[in-house]
């Protein structure tokens, strides 16, 4: 089946550091999606990306959907304390005629003042 | 604008008993889906729902869970009987028509069955 393999696992970074994160797969995706979890709340919508090659920012984030449509990466720029929290992707898989997503393990942030 | 109301925030039970959960979708959303999160497990989905029908139930885990959406703005998850390996935060979430397949989620059900 269709899996999503976050990257990475953790990240522990200071104030002001940029951060990547990716999202991969072996299947193909027609749809990628980036929420934000934080501690006793349910995740938040951050980015969506329709289309291969698209590239969107939401402030200081910006996501891109991979050109082979196996893959999305996430990037926040100049990072603050309030970044922290558990960022997944979720992809809605191609070749299926349903509206399940995929959601990825996540990636864990921590952000140091 | 009201984002997904779920209730109660948390619920503390013991086994064998029954706990129902309800959920709020956005007004005018057609689709509503029951997540369990657990740390385990990450997220799983359970049922969805479009216009109130179920679609897929495929990841109830038993007999034991059932969801209901008697309209296009209520939906309940239950557990009946209750276990302890159900302990777990769910999550409702809902998304707007066909091809939108942005979901937003309420800020869960942390459910503990001692």
């Amino acid at each position: 089946g269709q899996q999503l393999n976050q990257s990475p696992q953790s990240m522990f970074i200071q104030e002001g550091e940029d951060v990547s994160m990716n999202c991969t797969s072996s299947s193909i995706f027609n749809t990628w999606l980036w929420y934000k979890q934080e501690p006793g709340e349910g995740p938040v919508l951050l980015i969506a990306l329709y289309k291969a090659g698209e590239l969107t920012s939401n402030g200081r984030l910006t996501a891109q959907f991979g050109i082979t449509r196996k893959d999305s990466f996430l990037n926040i720029s100049a990072s603050i304390p309030s970044d922290v929290g558990i960022y997944f992707c979720a992809g809605l898989p191609s070749g299926y005629n349903t509206d399940k997503l995929i959601f990825g393990t996540g990636t864990r942030l921590q952000v140091f003042p | 604008d009201a984002g997904v109301i779920q209730s109660p925030r948390h619920e503390v039970t013991e086994m064998g008993q029954e706990v129902t959960l309800r959920c709020k979708p956005i007004s005018g959303h057609d689709y509503l889906f029951w997540y369990r999160q657990t740390m385990m497990r990450g997220l799983e989905l359970l049922i969805y729902f479009n216009n109130n029908v179920p679609i897929d139930d495929s990841g109830m885990p038993e007999d034991r869970f059932s969801a209901k959406m008697p309209n296009a703005s209520f939906s309940t998850l239950k557990i009946q009987p209750s276990e302890p390996r159900d302990s777990a935060v769910y999550f409702c979430a809902s998304s707007g028509i066909a091809g939108d397949y942005e979901q937003y989620f309420g800020p869960g059900t942390r459910l503990t069955v001692t």
